[in-house]
């Protein structure tokens, strides 16, 4: 089945600062790739996409890329303030049709200092 | 409801009994995962229903997880026989397509 591996599994910044959370996957047939967030007590939140034929996605502060060839996708946050402080995954959509298994990376906790 | 709601929101209950969680999805949303999140972990995958086909299955940790969609809508995730290892927060996502929407979790505790 399809393996999704994330890293950093923390990551401090300043604010202001940029962050960069990494995942690879496994499974080529995988074709669709969330990106949540999750704050204390609450389920995961999604934040941006992106699928499989495209190499790159930007959503104001936050932008993902995609290197079908290497398996890994990147998600990035620029100009970063406290209240991103969260844990973020990554997470690979399996079974070749936009219906299937999400499978997730381990998480990253992103600490933003004022 | 305008979101995924699940019930109850926190569970203690005794090594051995059985417990029952509840997800109400999105209305119209054909796809539901059930995933296990324990304390500080990743989100495991428990099972996936996908309109009228038979259920993934594929990610329930032993005999004693079950769970039920009834009418395309609600579902109920049932473990048996509880044991220790069982405490974890348990979400529950619906889709329309892609990614899911996810309710805000069902944490169990296993005395």
């Amino acid at each position: 089945g399809e393996n999704v591996e994330q890293h950093p599994s923390t990551l401090s910044v300043q604010e202001g600062d940029s962050a960069v959370i990494k995942c690879t996957y496994s499974d080529s047939a995988s074709n669709y790739f969330p990106w949540y967030k999750q704050e204390l007590g609450k389920g995961p939140q999604l934040i941006i996409d992106i699928r499989s034929n495209v190499g790159e996605k930007k959503d104001q502060r936050i932008a993902v890329t995609l290197n079908k060839t290497a398996k890994h996708f990147s998600l990035h946050i620029t100009e970063t303030q406290p209240e991103d402080s969260a844990v973020y995954f990554c997470a690979a959509l399996t079974g070749g049709t936009s219906y299937g298994k999400l499978t997730f990376g381990q998480g990253t906790i992103l600490t933003v200092h004022p | 409801g305008a979101g995924v709601s699940q019930s109850p929101s926190n569970k203690v209950t005794e090594k051995g009994k059985d417990v029952e969680l509840r997800c109400d999805p999105i209305s119209g949303h054909t796809a539901l995962y059930w995933y296990r999140q324990s304390l500080g972990q990743g989100l495991e995958f428990l099972i996936y229903f996908q309109g009228n086909s038979a259920p993934d299955k594929s990610g329930l940790p032993s005999d004693r997880f079950s769970a039920e969609r009834t009418g395309g809508s609600v579902s109920t995730l049932t473990i048996q026989r509880t044991q220790q290892e069982d405490s974890a927060v348990y979400l529950c996502a619906s889709s329309s397509g892609g990614s899911g929407t996810f309710g805000a979790g069902s944490r169990l505790t296993v005395l």
